[in-house]
């Protein structure tokens, strides 16, 4: 089955600062790479996706990457504020979703 | 309609009882998930509905777990002879048959089994 590694597991960074979280996977019939923002006591919450026929998708200050070839993908956070301070999940996805482990961003102000 | 819901928030049970949970999909969203979450780990697939047809089980899913949507709405995850083990958080997410990988989570039930 697909396995997702997901690094670091922790990451801090100081406001104003870029944070990047990167994924791989194993499976290449994945094709589609969401990622998630879980805060504390809630359910993950989707905050950017990218298909496998796209390379690269920016929403604001949140943009992802993906290498097909390489099987990894990327979240890069700019610009990073106090309110961005949360777990991020990435996953890889053909239906059901797989996730990685979790990356705890702490932005500090 | 402002999401997925799902009830109760929070379980403690004694091991040996079975506990219900119930999710609420968005109102238009044919396909409906499970996963369960323990502390420092990602979500882990439990099973989907397409509809009211069960179409993938986890291998995590043992024989104690059982899950319906009898009309295609609502849901129901049913632990019976709960294990210390089984304290996790439960999450459901619904997505949209045309668009099915876009899987929006509810808030989770955290079950505490004591």
């Amino acid at each position: 089955g697909e396995n997702v590694e997901q690094h670091p597991s922790t990451l801090s960074v100081q406001e104003g600062d870029s944070a990047v979280i990167k994924c791989t996977y194993s499976d290449s019939a994945s094709n589609y790479f969401p990622w998630y923002k879980q805060e504390l006591g809630k359910g993950p919450q989707l905050i950017i996706d990218i298909r496998s026929n796209v390379g690269e998708k920016k929403d604001q200050r949140i943009a992802v990457t993906l290498n097909k070839t390489a099987k990894h993908f990327s979240l890069h956070i700019t610009e990073t504020q106090p309110e961005d301070s949360a777990v991020y999940f990435c996953a890889a996805s053909i239906g059901k979703s797989t996730f990685g482990d979790g990356t705890t961003l702490t932005v500090k102000p | 309609d402002t999401g997925v819901s799902q009830n109760p928030r929070h379980k403690i049970t004694k091991r040996g009882q079975n506990v219900t949970f119930r999710c609420d999909p968005i109102s238009e969203h044919n396909r409906l998930y499970w996963y369960r979450q323990t502390l420092g780990q990602g979500p882990e697939f439990l099973t989907y509905f397409q509809n009211e047809a069960q179409l993938e089980k986890s291998r995590l899913l043992s024989d104690r777990f059982s899950a319906e949507r009898p009309k295609g709405s609502f849901s129901t995850l049913e632990i019976q002879r709960t294990e210390q083990g089984d304290s996790a958080m439960y999450l459901c997410a619904s997505s949209l048959l045309g668009a099915p990988y876009e899987q929006y989570f509810g808030p989770g039930t955290r079950l505490t089994v004591t």
